[in-house]
């Protein structure tokens, strides 16, 4: 597609459930990176691959967060054991080069933890 | 520690004049300034950028300042038009690593 998707664009969760949120960057993207994003904040980042490789995951908040790209394409990020402050939008971004500024972000996922 | 900080949650401009967006950073190693621009249900999109080797980028209506000494720039618009009412962000980098963002302005333009 011509833009970066993600999926779903909402999410319920009850504490306590694990979920997946996909990313679908541009094609030939080799950079993708995820954000955080919390109600009046700004974007918070989460994660950097490069191709298949993860190169940065500090901004991770927690073990119960885990990331892939096993093919240097789609990209899904899971939370296991939601909780309320995992509550957020996460933001996914791809880019050509790597590293590369010339991010084009998706529209998010909403999560919403009850 | 916020090492980006946009210290107006909202600003309201008429149509027509000058709309300044302000933002101080902390961290001397940033060498990268962007602003981005949000609209309601969508992603953050690229609106104009600047290296730290300069201290003003002008791109249309859109210019960033950027001054070293005091860790501060600002994004002007001019004229502001009704479209330009949206959320800004901006957000800074280390040798085009990760980016750190502001907490944003919620700007609005009155007709």
């Amino acid at each position: 597609g011509a833009g970066v998707s993600q999926s779903p664009r909402y999410k319920v969760a009850k504490r306590g459930q694990d979920v997946a949120l996909r990313c679908d960057p541009i094609s030939g993207h080799v950079s993708l990176f995820w954000y955080q994003q919390a109600l009046g904040q700004g974007p918070e980042f989460l994660t950097y691959f490069q191709n298949e490789a993860q190169l940065d995951k500090s901004g991770l908040p927690s073990d119960r967060f885990f990331a892939e790209r096993p093919e240097g394409s789609v990209s899904t990020l899971k939370i296991q054991r939601t909780q309320q402050e995992d509550s957020a939008v996460y933001l996914c971004a791809s880019s050509k080069d790597s590293p590369n500024y010339g991010y084009t972000f998706g529209s998010g996922t909403r999560l919403t933890v009850v | 520690d916020q090492q980006v900080k946009q210290n107006s949650p909202s600003l309201s401009v008429q149509e027509g004049r000058i709309s300044i967006l302000n933002c101080d950073y902390t961290n001397s190693m940033f060498d990268y300034f962007l602003w981005y621009k949000k609209y309601p249900a969508e992603g953050p999109t690229f609106l104009i950028s600047i290296s730290s080797i300069k201290d003003k980028n002008e791109d249309g209506r859109f210019t960033v300042f950027l001054n070293k000494s005091a860790k501060h720039l600002s994004l002007h618009i001019v004229p502001s038009q009704p479209g330009d009412s949206a959320v800004y962000f901006c957000a800074a980098s280390v040798k085009a690593q990760k980016l750190v963002f502001g907490q944003g302005t919620r700007l609005t333009i009155n007709p």
